[in-house]
């Protein structure tokens, strides 16, 4: 069964910097493009970066760009995102979230893990 | 505001056929595959519909997408109030090279 489990979530400092994990199983880790997305409280869904199966190509959202960088660890199936110079408008679920292809949504996601930017 | 266009909200009684449209452009949904996914209050989202009209295994055939040139749409018959939900639609964009959101509707089972 194909599992992706996110950590890393917590209570930060405006300015400061977080790296969110997700640890993956269940399939074919280096097959698959692999995404992060959010949803602020309340809100919609948010698209925020995206890293394809061999880490070629790299995309994100204009929202994070500069400060967010997404990588992946084939030895331990897992996928990251590092968080600098947070904001406020950074507080939100960020989901894991599995694609077939660089330039398709997602097909399977995760269950969160909350960030809170805060003083 | 978000780049594809849902209505904020749909309602209908059990048993009935609801429609939510999702409205796009010619960079996103006009020349890649429409998604859906349901998410119920406090849960993940679940996809629902890929690649336009394919149903992944466990989805019951009561759900169905469609696309006709920049819009996508999502049916639902049969009405059951386990559908009460959020339901959001999602393409590629390529002028962004990002994925793109509709704003989501709120399906509310009467």
């Amino acid at each position: 069964e194909v599992q992706l489990v996110e950590s890393g979530g917590g209570l930060v400092k405006p300015g400061g910097s977080l790296r969110l994990s997700c640890a993956t199983s269940g399939f074919i880790f280096n097959t698959y493009t692999m995404n992060w997305v959010r949803q602020a409280p309340g809100k919609g869904l948010e698209w925020v970066s995206a890293i394809s199966n061999s880490a070629t190509y790299v995309y994100y959202a204009d929202s994070v760009k500069g400060r967010f960088t997404i990588s992946r660890d084939y030895a331990k199936n897992s996928l990251y995102l590092q968080m600098n110079s947070l904001r406020a408008e950074d507080t939100a679920i960020y989901y894991c979230a599995r694609s077939d292809t660089s330039m398709e949504p997602f097909d399977w996601w995760g269950q969160g893990t909350l960030v809170t930017v805060s003083s | 505001q978000s780049v594809l266009t849902q209505p904020p909200s749909a309602s209908g009684t059990p048993g009935q056929r609801v429609t939510i449209s999702c409205s796009g452009s010619s960079s996103n949904i006009g020349s890649n595959y429409v998604y859906w996914y349901q998410q119920v209050p406090g849960t993940a989202p679940s996809l629902l519909i890929y690649r336009n009209n394919q149903r992944p295994s466990g989805v019951p055939e009561r759900f169905s997408g469609s696309k006709s040139g920049t819009s996508g749409s999502l049916a639902i018959s049969g009405l059951r109030s386990e559908d009460e939900a959020d339901y959001y639609c999602a393409a590629w964009d390529d002028s962004l090279r990002g994925v793109v959101f509709g704003g989501g509707t709120k399906l509310t089972v009467l």
